[in-house]
């Protein structure tokens, strides 16, 4: 059964830090991980998708790693600003069509 | 582009009484996707449609909840009884096919009191 994990559960940064966000994911028979950004009160946002033959996406400040072997994917923001605050969550696209997300990492930058 | 759209966007219901949610997904996409995301929690799925067919509903509680997709389009989710552990944000959720990138609608808020 597929488990995925998010660590930390909460990160404080200052403004302009770069900082990662880790995602786990107890089976690699994954087609796909996806990045997710949620504000409070709101639905989410799709950041990146990484299908299983690649190993990272980018899209401006963000970048995302995928590494099947280790089950681990990597949520990198560089110089973080405060309206990057929010809960991010990854979830992994898994045997039989299946979508499993972690519990999210909420961010908070403090300008 | 239109995105994904729900109705309504907050419900307050006593226990034992029904509730349906609405949602219209992105044109085109055939995969429809429903979620629970209880607070402090990640979204769930309940159910997954390929056009009007259903691909995964192993997660739906089906002796409360049901859901439909008529004509591979709208789709509409159903809580009939409530119980106050169904309190949670619903999430409908579309995508052009089964492996492709997902994009969520604004959510309902239910209150079960």
């Amino acid at each position: 059964k597929q488990e995925v994990t998010q660590i930390p559960a909460a990160l404080s940064v200052p403004e302009g830090e770069n900082l990662v966000l880790n995602c786990s994911f107890t089976d690699s028979a994954i087609y796909n991980l996806q990045w997710f950004r949620q504000d409070p009160g709101k639905g989410l946002t799709s950041l990146l998708l990484i299908q299983s033959s690649q190993r990272e996406q980018t899209s401006g400040r963000l970048n995302a790693s995928l590494d099947k072997s280790s089950g681990r994917s990597t949520l990198y923001i560089a110089a973080s600003q405060p309206g990057d605050s929010a809960t991010y969550l990854c979830a992994a696209n898994t045997g039989g069509f299946k979508t499993i997300f972690g519990a999210g990492t909420r961010l908070f930058v403090k300008a | 582009e239109a995105g994904v759209a729900q109705s309504p966007r907050y419900k307050i219901i006593e226990k034992r009484q029904s509730v349906a949610f609405w949602c219209n997904p992105i044109s085109g996409h055939a995969t429809l996707y429903w979620y629970q995301q209880i607070l402090g929690q990640g979204p769930k799925l309940l159910i997954q449609f390929q056009n009007n067919g259903v691909v995964d509903d192993s997660q739906l509680p089906k002796d409360r909840f049901s859901a439909e997709r008529l004509k591979g389009v709208d789709s509409t989710l159903k809580i009939q009884p409530a119980k106050l552990e169904d309190s949670a944000v619903y999430l409908c959720a579309s995508s052009f096919g089964n492996l492709y990138e997902q994009y969520f609608g604004p959510g309902t808020r239910l209150t079960v009191t």
